[in-house]
């Protein structure tokens, strides 16, 4: 989707870096979520936002952060990176509650 | 156990052919949303259902929930192969939430 741009699309980086995903979108929609995909596991939702700085965890939050400091941009830190965390990252964004979700185009993120 | 079920996990039909693909929720169901997937892309969102009974169409593709079943289906029509793809079922089980979870899929093949 237009509105939504997820950078970087792809990222190989090593065990232990820090690594910092962006989620930006142009639709001024207040909800924002990252969700990760496996092969067997489908989407999971990492963390999400209902507003400038507020932020709540998702169901595999563990090992992630984030923060969202304007409307437009929601930023996933992954502080010390582990290979469990090689997968597809996927940033939503929601008008509101009544709403459907839009999805970015992802980042393949690879921790060796 | 998974929240949301779908089934099959995977289909291979005919062009031509109708099928049937089902999500069904573990928990009360307060919005069912339709996806579709091509590997290695985004999320493409068919539709939002909202209310028991609910039935929506675009194209050849009908969504219906059953509120009573906590169960939606979706159903195609004289498929062809632009309907391959992997389909995905996401919903709000908690009321006022703001988290959509998903069910695992289902990987869709249309053979010409």
């Amino acid at each position: 989707d237009a509105g939504i741009t997820q950078s970087p699309r792809h990222k190989v980086t090593e065990t232990g870096t820090p690594v910092t995903l962006r989620c930006h979108q142009t639709e001024n929609h207040r909800y924002m979520y990252w969700y990760r995909q496996d092969p067997g596991h489908g989407l999971r939702l990492i963390h999400y936002s209902y507003g400038v700085k507020d932020t709540d965890k998702g169901e595999v939050s563990d090992g992630y952060s984030v923060s969202r400091s304007k409307t437009e941009d929601f930023l996933l830190t992954l502080e010390s990176a582990t290979s469990s965390q090689t997968s597809v990252y996927f940033c939503a964004t929601r008008l509101g509650l009544a709403y459907g979700y839009t999805f970015g185009s992802g980042t393949r993120l690879t921790v060796v | 156990s998974q929240e949301l079920e779908q089934s099959p996990q995977s289909l291979i039909v005919q062009e031509g052919k109708n099928l049937t693909i089902n999500c069904t929720s573990s928990k009360t169901l307060y919005g069912l949303y339709w996806y579709k997937q091509k590997y290695g892309e985004g999320l493409i969102f068919l539709m939002m259902l909202q209310k028991g009974g609910e039935e929506k169409s675009h194209e050849k593709i009908t969504a219906k929930l059953d509120e009573k079943k906590q169960q939606s289906s979706l159903h195609i029509t004289a498929s062809q192969p632009s309907h391959a793809g992997i389909y995905l079922c996401g919903a709000i089980t908690g009321a006022g939430s703001y988290q959509l979870t998903f069910g695992k899929g289902t990987k869709l093949s249309v053979i010409p």
